[in-house]
């Protein structure tokens, strides 16, 4: 069964640029989480879907951060425009079920580096 | 807020020996879980080990153990018979009771020398 796949795993754009990142879920997870590590820095909780729903974004930074899941199947996260403090890895991270023993599985991350 | 504190950034240990984790974490909840989860270079991050605040049994598995000291809120990982293949990031993280999201600490980075 494939794992969490996040697109790209790598991406460099200048500051005031758009970026779309993409998360795909284990099939049949009705979670699917959104975190960032800034260099150096601890892995920041960023938003919570259940299905197609937000049911948390409590830490999304600023309004220049859009997430969507429509359908609820997978994921982007568009950051316009792009500021030098945006760079760092983005994971995603899904689990099927609000029981909290649940396990939850994360992609490999996207790191943005935005010059 | 809970918050989550690895005051190591980096550890190194020889092959086949033992290394501790450092990791402690500040809350005012009784109930909740705390999770190491392991970052190999460019591979996905996964779940070394977990431990709910309500079991007073340290969890192992294998050869990863925790120490889990409650009232210091203190939660270290033990590696034993360190192997090449435990080189990474390791973020010990915690996640309340009846909430899904997880806080992570600042990560450590271990390296093992053959």
């Amino acid at each position: 069964e494939a794992g969490v796949t996040q697109f790209p795993s790598h991406s460099v754009i200048e500051k005031g640029q758009t970026v779309t990142l993409r998360c795909d879920p284990i099939s049949g997870h009705d979670n699917l989480y959104w975190y960032r590590r800034v260099m150096g820095k601890e892995i920041k909780f960023l938003l919570h879907f259940v299905k197609e729903s937000k049911q948390d974004e409590s830490g999304m930074p600023n309004n220049r951060f859009l997430a969507e899941r429509t359908g609820g199947t997978y994921s982007t996260l568009k950051v316009q425009p792009a500021e030098l403090e945006d760079s760092g890895v983005y994971f995603c991270a899904s689990s099927q079920g609000m029981d909290p023993n649940t396990e939850a599985f994360f992609g490999q991350g996207t790191r943005l580096t935005v010059v | 807020a809970q918050t989550v504190t690895q005051s190591q950034p980096e550890m190194s240990v020889q092959e086949a020996e033992t290394v501790t984790l450092s990791c402690t974490y500040d809350t005012s909840e009784s109930d909740y879980y705390l999770f190491w989860y392991k970052q190999p270079p460019s591979r996905q991050m996964i779940l070394v080990i977990r431990q709910e605040a309500y079991k007073q049994q340290n969890a192992t598995e294998n050869r990863f153990s925790v120490n889990f000291q409650k009232a210091a809120k203190s939660f270290s990982l033990k590696i034993s018979d360190s192997q090449l293949g435990d080189a990474a990031m390791y973020f010990c993280a915690y996640r309340s009771k009846g909430a899904q999201k997880l806080v992570f600490g600042q990560g450590t980075r271990l390296t093992i020398n053959p």
